[in-house]
């Protein structure tokens, strides 16, 4: 089965700041890499996503890089701010029609002003 | 106009009852799913229904019976709980199952005493 691995757990980084958080699976018939943002109370939301076609896709400050190869996917955040902090959570799918989704541990992001 | 919508929002209960959460979206999506996350916040796929159809049973007691009495919802019934039952619930839903954006209820906090 697909094995997700996420670090760090916790990262603070200053407001302004870039920060950046890896995951690697294992199964490299998985073809799909979302990632979501966990805020206090709230579920998991979707804030991009990459599929094994591509090596990068970008959406405003946020992108997400892919390297099929090492069989790793990073989340990259730039110009941090308070309202980016939460906890981000990657995944990767398995299963023979791919629609199992394993989730990463977590990483906790704190944005310090 | 919530997305996915779950309901309790808390559910708090003695050890031995017998407990229903209920998930309803109208995304219009054919997908339906049983998120548990627990004090770690550990997030792992329980159940899941395609057009009404279960395709996703992961190792959960058979004291878990989800039900999908139509592609908009998805009620969780929970027999004789226990203490480790204690934990986040999410419902998701997504338009397929398989790799594909699957967008999250705010999740039923369930606490056993």
């Amino acid at each position: 089965g697909e094995n997700v691995e996420q670090h760090p757990s916790t990262l603070s980084v200053q407001e302004g700041d870039s920060a950046v958080i890896k995951c690697t699976y294992s199964d490299s018939a998985s073809n799909y890499f979302p990632w979501y943002k966990q805020e206090l109370g709230k579920g998991p939301q979707l804030i991009i996503d990459i599929r094994s076609n591509v090596g990068e896709k970008k959406d405003q400050r946020i992108a997400v890089t892919l390297n099929k190869t090492a069989k790793h996917f990073s989340l990259h955040i730039t110009e941090t701010q308070p309202e980016d902090s939460a906890v981000y959570f990657c995944a990767a799918p398995r299963g023979s029609g791919n629609e199992k989704l394993t989730f990463g541990t977590g990483t906790r992001l704190t944005i310090i002003p | 106009d919530t997305a996915v919508s779950q309901t309790p929002k808390y559910l708090v209960t003695q050890m031995g009852n017998d407990k229903s959460i209920k998930c309803e979206q109208n995304l219009g999506h054919d997908t339906m799913y049983w998120y548990k996350q627990d004090s770690k916040k550990f997030l792992k796929i329980m159940f899941s229904y395609n057009n009404k159809e279960l395709i996703i049973n992961e190792t959960v007691p058979n004291r878990f019976s989800p039900k999908s009495p139509d592609k908009a919802h998805l009620n969780l019934h929970i027999n004789s709980l226990e203490l480790g039952d204690s934990a986040v619930y999410f419902c998701a839903s997504s338009q397929g199952a398989g790799g594909r954006a699957q967008h999250f209820g705010d999740g039923t906090r369930l606490s056993i005493l």
